[in-house]
């Protein structure tokens, strides 16, 4: 499977502000995914993140509060932005296994807290 | 009715026992299902994949009932190391790739 790495691993950060989380794989894949995870919950898709157009986003997510960057095959960020407590989650990316269909590897994960 | 569901747990269970969990899933054109296990703090990683009628890897089966649109994970001899939340994940052909969690079923082994 592939290597998925995120930065950062964890962040605490002040309502307001903004944070970048990057995903980075150790190879080329064609589908990544950023999904949310609260505590004590499942897995919430946020959007599908696609090389060289705008992320589609799932009902309840706008590109505004999330926007998303794929600039190539094996790299990409979501932003967090203007925070709230709510926001504190687990970011997780994952990608999809060209081998497999519809199989899906997570990095592991970005914990946010907003204070 | 949510789209993907599962027992709640948490399951309880002594070393060596056979524990089954069960996932419901209301799209009945849904192509393909996955186990994922999690532990605590760490993120996903896939225990099992079901396209067909079923897998099996080990002590671990999984068996897909379509016309009950249910999938179930069974896991025998449980070990101690098999404590952890499993989450059954469905695809749905008409949203592409995308997958859809249920809550997660919480199993604790127990000596």
């Amino acid at each position: 499977s592939a290597v998925i790495s995120q930065k950062p691993s964890r962040d605490i950060c002040q309502r307001g502000t903004s944070l970048t989380i990057q995903c980075q794989v150790d190879s080329q894949v064609t589908m990544m995914f950023w999904y949310r995870q609260q505590p004590g919950q499942s897995l919430t898709l946020i959007a599908t993140a696609n090389q060289g157009s705008e992320a589609t986003y799932e009902s309840g997510f706008v590109i505004d509060k999330f926007p998303i960057s794929r600039p190539n095959l094996t790299f990409s960020t979501l932003t967090v932005s203007n925070m709230s407590p709510e926001d504190s989650s687990i970011y997780l990316c994952s990608v999809d296994n060209p081998r497999r269909y519809n199989e899906q590897f997570f990095g592991p994960g970005t914990r946010l807290t907003v204070l | 009715r949510k789209e993907v569901e599962q027992d709640p747990g948490p399951f309880n269970v002594p070393e060596g026992a056979t524990v089954a969990f069960n996932c419901t899933y209301s799209n009945s054109a849904s192509q393909s299902f996955f186990w994922y296990r999690q532990d605590c703090r760490k993120e996903p990683k896939l225990l099992m994949s079901v396209y067909s009628s079923g897998n099996e890897d080990g002590r671990f089966t999984a068996q897909l009932n379509r016309a009950s649109q249910y999938i179930s994970l069974l896991i025998r001899d449980s070990k101690l190391s098999d404590s952890a939340t499993y989450l059954c994940a469905v695809n749905m052909r008409e949203y592409g790739n995308k997958l859809v969690f249920g809550a997660g079923t919480i199993l604790r082994v127990k000596s």
